[in-house]
């Protein structure tokens, strides 16, 4: 799976978007974008990918540029409940993990919504 | 609701006393897994299970069991306890292999002292 890297951490203010970039320079022709996040101890949580087009669902946007080699995660209106780790993870999809869908998270970036 | 369920979610226990986390999920999924999370060291795979009888190791399976005689359930035994296995563990699971759209319980924090 691609390296990826991301800003340790990031501060936003409630109501305004975030934006969470995320770099994968090495990503590969058959490689998704995912990002998933944690808020404190909870579980992981998918919030959305893609593989060259930019993608939206209820959580957030996903821009991907256009030579892949990084993108951005975006949460329009961020609110308190946005405060969590998020993590940009680089893989194929299907048989190419030869059924282990293991997830290898990275460090993260810290977002931290401000009142 | 869609939903990954782990028991207990906190568990004090001491050295060589066997116990169970469960998992189950009522999404039907085929792929299952356990994690555990450690401060530094981030999440590790223990096992996972393609689907019903179907499992295999991940990174960190030493003093892990776990079976899959169910779809829906995918419990994590171990069988004698060591204070190394401190750790907040986390069951997944996903529609099927090919699928990394994966689900999380709510994670299970376990203290052998």
């Amino acid at each position: 799976d691609a390296k990826t890297t991301q800003p340790p951490s990031m501060d936003c203010a409630e109501g305004r978007a975030a934006n969470l970039p995320c770099n994968h320079s090495t990503i590969s022709g058959n490689e998704y974008v995912y990002w998933y996040r944690q808020i404190h101890s909870q579980g992981p949580q998918y919030i959305i990918h893609g593989l060259k087009n930019n993608e939206t669902n209820e959580m957030a946007s996903l821009i991907i540029t256009e030579d892949r080699k990084s993108s951005t995660l975006i949460l329009p209106h961020a609110t308190l409940r946005d405060t969590a780790v998020y993590y940009c993870i680089v893989r194929v999809e299907g048989e190419g993990n030869f059924g282990n869908e293991k997830l290898t998270f990275g460090t993260g970036t810290r977002l931290t919504i401000i009142p | 609701e869609a939903q990954v369920t782990q028991n207990p979610r906190y568990l004090i226990t001491v050295t060589g006393k066997k116990l169970t986390v469960t998992c189950s999920q009522n999404m039907n999924h085929e792929y299952m897994s356990w994690y555990r999370q450690d401060p530094g060291l981030g999440l590790r795979q223990i096992y996972y299970s393609m689907n019903v009888e179907v499992t295999d190791k991940g990174d960190v399976p030493e003093g892990y069991k776990v079976s899959r005689k169910e779809k829906r359930n995918f419990p994590l035994i171990l069988e004698s306890p060591s204070p190394n296995q401190t750790s907040l563990y986390f069951c997944a699971s996903s529609l099927s292999s090919g699928r990394n759209e994966q689900y999380f319980g709510p994670g299970t924090r376990l203290t052998v002292t």
